[in-house]
């Protein structure tokens, strides 16, 4: 299995533009969450997917985050403006109902640094 | 609120055993995880809790104790491959799961 994949890994923005992550998550996997890491503030869940239906967004900063899951292979979270605080590693990860415990796999991140 | 709490930063020596602590209060518990993190790197899966106990795999054990929010991570027979990132997490319900800031681990030959 190829695990979680997200694009870019990388991604170097000026304040204002717009940004796009992506995430392919496990074959099979019913469940989808994006979270948030940096040094002040640690890991943090933004908004988790289940069966393509967000379920909770209450960790979604702002207005200038959006996460979309159209279909059971693809998910994107866009942050426009971006602002320099935006800036962190965000993780895609994924997990499935069926497993016997609720692990959830990740992926390797997208590392934003917003100018 | 949700609030989990491990120390910032340790330091062990090869060969040693640590103990890694995690005290949690949240507004709801379905099980406690670890994992692990090296620099760069994504989390990755150590350890599940349910129940109250301790729970072994090879060199890495985890314990839990419901009733005082409370929980660690046990390392054995340290190696300098184990220095990394280990964060408690706790699902709350429906898979949902708060990480805690996670606690650096130094192992010095």
């Amino acid at each position: 299995d190829a695990g979680v994949i997200q694009s870019p890994r990388h991604e170097v923005t000026e304040m204002g533009q717009e940004v796009t992550l992506r995430c392919k998550p496990i074959s099979g996997h019913d469940y989808l969450f994006w979270y948030r890491q940096t040094m002040m503030r640690g890991l943090e869940l933004l908004i988790y997917f289940n069966n393509n239906v967000p379920i909770d967004d209450s960790g979604m900063p702002e207005d200038r985050f959006s996460a979309k899951m159209p279909n059971a292979s693809f998910s994107t979270l866009k942050i426009q403006p971006s602002e320099p605080r935006d800036s962190a590693v965000y993780f895609c990860a994924s997990s499935s109902s069926g497993l016997a415990v609720e692990t959830q796999y990740f992926g390797p991140g997208t590392r934003l640094l917003v100018l | 609120g949700q609030n989990i709490d491990q120390p910032t930063e340790m330091t062990a020596t090869e060969g040693a055993i640590v103990q890694i602590n995690c005290t949690y209060q949240t507004s709801g518990f379905n099980g406690l995880f670890w994992y692990q993190q090296h620099a760069g790197e994504a989390p990755t899966f150590l350890s599940y809790n349910v129940l109250d106990g301790l729970e072994e795999k090879g060199r890495f054990s985890s314990f839990l104790s419901r009733s005082k929010g409370y929980s660690y991570l046990l390392l054995k027979e340290l190696q300098m491959k184990d220095s990394a990132s280990y964060l408690c997490a706790v699902e709350t319900g429906g898979f949902k799961t708060i990480f805690g800031a996670g606690t650096r681990l130094f192992v010095k030959a």
